[in-house]
């Protein structure tokens, strides 16, 4: 079964609002992986949060994690059209930290101009 | 530039033929892993590799093979191909926790 689950599977919005996707996940983790990808190309690592972190910032990402409640979510402020992707979270939750990565089915994202 | 590089990008076979998919990165990372990705299904790790003659299974490692001769390579092999491996498959390497992906070799198996 799929360690991270996002939530929802597809959002639409338009450009200039915020967009927020959810991740949960069932195990203990090392850190959560946030990645982008463009219709069939490869994932773009987006931002890390470690187990430790509670909220953590890159430019017009946002992402949080609640250890206790084993979720995440990324917002993503002033959407623009270019921003339009899947997103996916994914758990380090292997013996050694960056040896396993566990993703989630992702979140489309559009965002019309 | 750093990048990571699949052959072929696209791949049409037949049941049984063997094929392999090669991987090569530039990084000099340690670790490298392979992906398979079908919809509704996200990303599964199939193999993954922390160093040069150490591999390791991932989730769905059945019907492949891989090899790690040497730190910039990481073939996959697919012995006798079935029609369940059609998939879009992507090589990865890490490092410091963050995974950089190769652009994705859609294979399809008739």
């Amino acid at each position: 079964s799929q360690q991270g689950e996002e939530d929802p599977q597809a959002l639409s919005i338009q450009e200039g609002e915020n967009a927020t996707m959810n991740c949960s996940y069932k195990t203990s983790i090392n850190n959560l992986q946030w990645y982008r990808q463009n219709s069939g190309r490869g994932l773009v690592h987006l931002i890390l949060i470690r187990s430790n972190e509670r909220e953590k910032h890159s430019g017009r990402l946002r992402v949080t994690l609640d250890t206790s409640k084993k979720s995440s979510s990324l917002l993503i402020t002033a959407s623009r059209a270019a921003d339009t992707a899947s997103y996916f979270c994914a758990t380090d939750a292997g013996e050694t930290s960056g040896s396993r990565l566990t993703f989630g089915e992702g979140t489309q994202l559009t965002v019309n101009p | 530039e750093a990048q990571v590089t699949q052959n072929p990008r696209y791949l049409i076979t037949v049941t049984g033929k063997k094929l392999t998919v090669t991987c090569s990165q530039n990084m000099n990372h340690e670790y490298m892993s392979w992906y398979r990705q079908d919809p509704g299904l996200g990303l599964r790790q199939i193999y993954y590799s922390m160093n040069v003659e150490v591999t390791d299974k991932g989730d769905v490692p059945e019907g492949y093979k891989v090899s790690r001769k040497e730190k910039r390579n990481f073939p996959l092999i697919l012995e006798s191909p079935s029609p369940n491996q059609t998939s879009l498959y992507f090589c990865a390497t890490a490092a410091y926790n963050e995974q950089f992906f190769g652009p994705g070799t859609r294979l399809t198996v008739l």
